[in-house]
């Protein structure tokens, strides 16, 4: 049972584009959203997280949208440069339980 | 370096044999994980420790692994009797206890032959 669904599999974005990647949960007890960004070899990155009491979440470049009564989250990369070619996956987890459960992940590819 | 360091990076092994994995956390972080990952999928949670106390286990976790951290500082992860099945990125993350916040380290990728 997949408890957090990621979407699209793989995403091709021109550079100066808007890269969105989408997720979504089951388990309302889930109450941390993070996203984590992986270079190929390398372990994933903490990029950006979100806690349901708020709908949005912005750092620099990267913005998590929160829709608690969907069960969605996403991420919305702005600005895309060849650099953020990466993998990106979500992840969820709740308190009291410290393991994340992550989506299938997100392939980026940002064109120059 | 002050993230989490994994050893060894590779590893290959022969179907059979025991290998083990050594994770150091950031030195102030008293919450370690081991995760695994296989190819175009999401890390998957094998097991946490907070301190030198193995608090929850995955079902993945058969009891061919078996995980420790003897003084709650570093943590090693062995897999007996290793199968082909057992070839992944083996990851370790750690974090204090008073945030989620976990941070990965580069991982072990193991292949068994």
């Amino acid at each position: 049972q997949q408890q957090v669904k990621q979407s699209p599999q793989s995403l091709i974005v021109q550079k100066g584009g808007i890269s969105i990647i989408n997720c979504a949960y089951e388990n309302t007890a889930f109450d941390y959203f993070p996203w984590y960004q992986q270079f190929p070899g390398k372990g994933p990155a903490l990029l950006i997280a979100i806690r349901p009491d708020v709908s949005e979440k912005k750092e620099g470049r990267f913005t998590i949208s929160f829709n608690k009564s969907a069960k969605q989250f996403s991420l919305h990369i702005m600005d895309s440069q060849p650099g953020d070619s990466a993998t990106y996956f979500c992840a969820a987890t709740q308190g009291g339980s410290e393991k994340l459960v992550f989506g299938k992940g997100t392939k980026l590819t940002v064109n120059p | 370096d002050t993230g989490v360091s994994q050893d060894p990076r590779h590893k290959i092994t022969k179907r059979g044999q025991n290998v083990t994995f050594r994770c150091d956390p950031i030195s102030e972080h008293n919450r370690l994980y081991w995760y695994r990952q296989t190819l175009g999928q999401g890390p998957e949670f094998l097991t946490y420790f907070q301190n030198e106390a193995q608090l929850e286990k995955s079902r993945l976790l058969s009891d061919r692994f078996s995980a420790e951290r003897p003084k709650g500082s570093f943590s090693t992860l062995e897999i007996q009797r290793t199968e082909q099945g057992d070839s992944a990125m083996y990851l370790c993350a750690s974090s204090l206890a008073s945030t989620t916040e976990a941070f990965f380290g580069q991982g072990t990728r193991l292949t068994v032959v």
